[in-house]
């Protein structure tokens, strides 16, 4: 069935550190993917998103690009600050049923330390 | 702009006891979803709503969970006879109905609950 693998935490960095958080996943039919950001006693909050191979997503300078030929969308930023820890969820999105449902990975903590 | 909001944000219950939650989704999204998300896990599809009409359960609801959306506005879930293993937070998302897989949910902050 359509999953999604993602790199386990906690990672823990410096301030102004590059950060990689691999995401991989296995999907039957065109999926999309997505990012989400879960802030301490916050909601799931959409970080960026790619909708089909080759797209590259980006936001608040986080970046990720669809590669379908590695089934994967690896989450990455040059200078991380203290306030992007936070639990990263990858996730992808494909028609099946009614709807398109949402599956994602199981979380990496970031951890920046100033 | 109002997201997302979800009442209760927390409860804590007896086992064999029934709860209730409810969404309200932002306005104009006439899609609605359940989602449960337990400790160092993602979170994991439940059920779907477009408008009114419950159109996917995952095989994850069991028969002591049902799910309603009146007027195709705000939703409720609700558990009855309730079990240690429903702790977890339930998280509910919206969005706007578009044809292909990029439509964006928007998440509420959930509910987190606790059966003792």
């Amino acid at each position: 069935g359509d999953s999604v693998t993602q790199m386990e935490g906690p990672v823990t960095l410096s301030e102004e550190a590059f950060l990689t958080i691999n995401c991989t996943y296995t999907a039957t039919g065109y999926p999309s993917l997505f990012w989400y950001v879960q802030y301490p006693g916050e909601g799931l909050q959409l970080l960026l998103k790619a909708t089909k191979a080759d797209d590259k997503g980006s936001n608040k300078g986080f970046e990720a690009t669809y590669r379908k030929e590695t089934t994967s969308f690896h989450l990455e930023k040059g200078s991380v600050q203290v306030s992007d820890s936070a639990v990263y969820f990858c996730a992808l999105s494909v028609y099946g049923g009614a709807t398109n449902k949402l599956i994602f990975g199981t979380g990496t903590l970031l951890a920046v330390q100033p | 702009d109002t997201g997302v909001s979800q009442d209760p944000r927390h409860k804590i219950t007896k086992r064999g006891q029934n709860v209730t939650f409810r969404c309200d989704p932002i306005s104009e999204h006439n899609r609605l979803y359940w989602y449960r998300q337990t400790l160092g896990q993602g979170p994991e599809f439940l059920t779907y709503f477009q408008n009114e009409a419950q159109l996917e359960k995952s095989r994850l609801l069991s028969d002591r969970f049902s799910a309603e959306r009146p007027k195709g506005s705000f939703s409720t879930l609700e558990i009855q006879r309730t079990e240690q293993g429903d702790s977890a937070m339930y998280l509910c998302a919206s969005s706007l109905a578009s044809s292909g897989t990029g439509v964006t949910q928007y998440f509420g902050p959930g509910t987190r609950l606790l059966v003792l």
